[in-house]
């Protein structure tokens, strides 16, 4: 059964420092999500992107978040610099283009924690 | 703006016994609810979805959740539990007006469910 893949599972970095974290979706998968889930919390959507595209990033904290999806496949998410508050565990997703009703496939996700 | 709420951060429930994890909804227009399930240290797997049609829908491991319009709620049941449902289960509902074509997903904080023996 396919899958949505990520690395690292776990990651311990320093605040102000840099973190990156890798998705790959579903194959075939046009559409890929970032979420961020704080403990006790509900994930919360980072960024969408539609193939390499990004159609959603209104809750990203762009003055330290990037997220790239360059050739429509696989993307990135980067944290510059890290800061306490931004320990959680972030999941990635991904959806085919047909599933016009949100049914979204998750990854095992990252946990960070800054120290 | 849309909105789920899961009033319980816990329930416990004994094998064998029927189980019913609430949700409540605040959207406008038609909702598109989901039932996620997240064990420990991984991520969230698909239970079920309404979209339209009948208001009992019927998912994965036994699960099944009930729609009902007029309480605005989805409230997941299962007719008996499993101590392997012992997970933590989110509701969601899915944001047809939004950015990035409308498949936009707002979860509740998540309910706790421990099935023992």
């Amino acid at each position: 059964e396919a899958e949505v893949a990520q690395s690292p599972r776990y990651k311990i970095t320093e605040k102000s420092q840099a973190v990156a974290f890798w998705c790959d979706p579903i194959s075939g998968h046009a559409t890929l999500y970032w979420y961020r889930q704080i403990l006790g919390q509900g994930p919360e959507l980072l960024v969408q992107f539609q193939d390499e595209s990004v159609v959603d990033d209104s809750q990203l904290p762009k003055d330290r978040f990037s997220a790239e999806r360059l050739k429509g496949v696989d993307s990135t998410l980067k944290i510059q610099p890290a800061e306490l508050g931004d320990s959680a565990m972030y999941l990635c997703a991904s959806s085919s283009r047909g599933t016009g009703y949100g049914e979204q496939f998750f990854g095992p996700g990252t946990r960070l924690t800054v120290l | 703006a849309q909105s789920v709420a899961q009033p319980e951060d816990q329930v416990n429930v004994a094998e064998g016994n029927p189980l019913t994890v609430k949700c409540t909804y605040s959207v406008s227009g038609n909702p598109y609810l989901f039932w996620y399930v997240q064990y420990p240290n991984r991520g969230l797997q698909f239970l079920l979805k309404y979209i339209t049609g009948d208001n009992l829908v019927k998912g994965s491991y036994g699960f099944e959740a009930e729609f009902n319009k007029s309480q605005t709620s989805f409230h997941l049941k299962k007719p008996s539990a499993l101590v392997s449902d012992s997970a933590l289960y989110f509701c969601a509902v899915r944001d047809k007006g939004g950015a990035g074509g409308g498949n936009k997903l707002t979860f509740g904080t998540g309910t706790q469910l421990k099935v023992e023996l």
